[in-house]
């Protein structure tokens, strides 16, 4: 079974462009989460999708970041613009059900805004 | 307002000791927990969990235990071995809400050989 994919691995961008991140979750795993790690810092909760619904979206922190997942399958999170304390590690996790919440997290992406 | 502590940043022990790595927390809605293990430039990995209706769960090297009078709980490695090197974070979460994972920032495990 594969796991959690992401897509870039890594991103340097400038201050004020765009970024868009993909995640593909587990096959099969209806929830899917965005969480986002700043240097030296805690992994802090960004969304959570179940299939194509947001579920909740209080971690996001601001109308700069767009989160989407359309046919409930793969999702992108996009920044616009960016800015620079966006740079950070950004997570997706899947699981297949809430009940016991054993997330499985991709690789990341490392997002650096100059 | 961090509401999943792990005060201490590193830990360093010896091969074949046991490690001890602890959490506390501030939350009293969180009713599950986790740990999870990150190795550099890849993702958290699942590691053990534990319901806060027990007080110890044990996998293979690894045990759990959660004390919810004092809210704290920790992960104990026996025999620690040098691939255990890694980040371990400690979660939590209040089950079957919308499930999501609350951090602390995590504590860096050296086992020497």
């Amino acid at each position: 079974e594969a796991g959690v994919t992401q897509f870039p691995s890594h991103s340097v961008i400038e201050k004020g462009q765009t970024v868009t991140l993909r995640c593909d979750p587990i096959s099969g795993h209806d929830n899917l989460y965005w969480y986002r790690r700043v240097m030296g810092k805690e992994i802090k909760f960004l969304l959570h999708f179940v299939k194509e619904s947001k579920q909740d979206e209080s971690g996001m922190p601001n109308n700069r970041f767009l989160a989407e997942r359309t046919g409930g399958t793969y999702s992108t999170l996009k920044v616009q613009p960016a800015e620079l304390e966006d740079s950070g590690v950004y997570f997706c996790a899947s699981s297949r059900d809430i009940s016991y919440n054993e997330q499985f997290f991709g690789p990341g992406t490392r997002l650096t805004v100059l | 307002d961090q509401q999943v502590k792990q005060n201490s940043p590193s830990l360093s022990v010896q091969e074949g000791r046991i490690s001890i790595l602890n959490c506390d927390y501030t939350n009293s809605m969180f009713d599950y927990f986790l740990w999870y293990k990150k190795y550099p430039a890849e993702g958290p990995t699942f590691l053990i969990s534990i319901s806060s209706i027990k007080d110890k769960n044990e996998v293979g090297r690894f045990t759990v235990f959660l004390n919810k009078s004092a809210k704290h709980l920790s992960l104990h490695i026996v025999p620690s071995q040098p691939g255990d090197s890694a980040v371990y974070f400690c979660a939590a979460s209040v089950a079957g809400a919308n499930s999501k994972l609350t951090f602390g920032k995590g504590i860096t495990l050296s086992v020497r050989p």
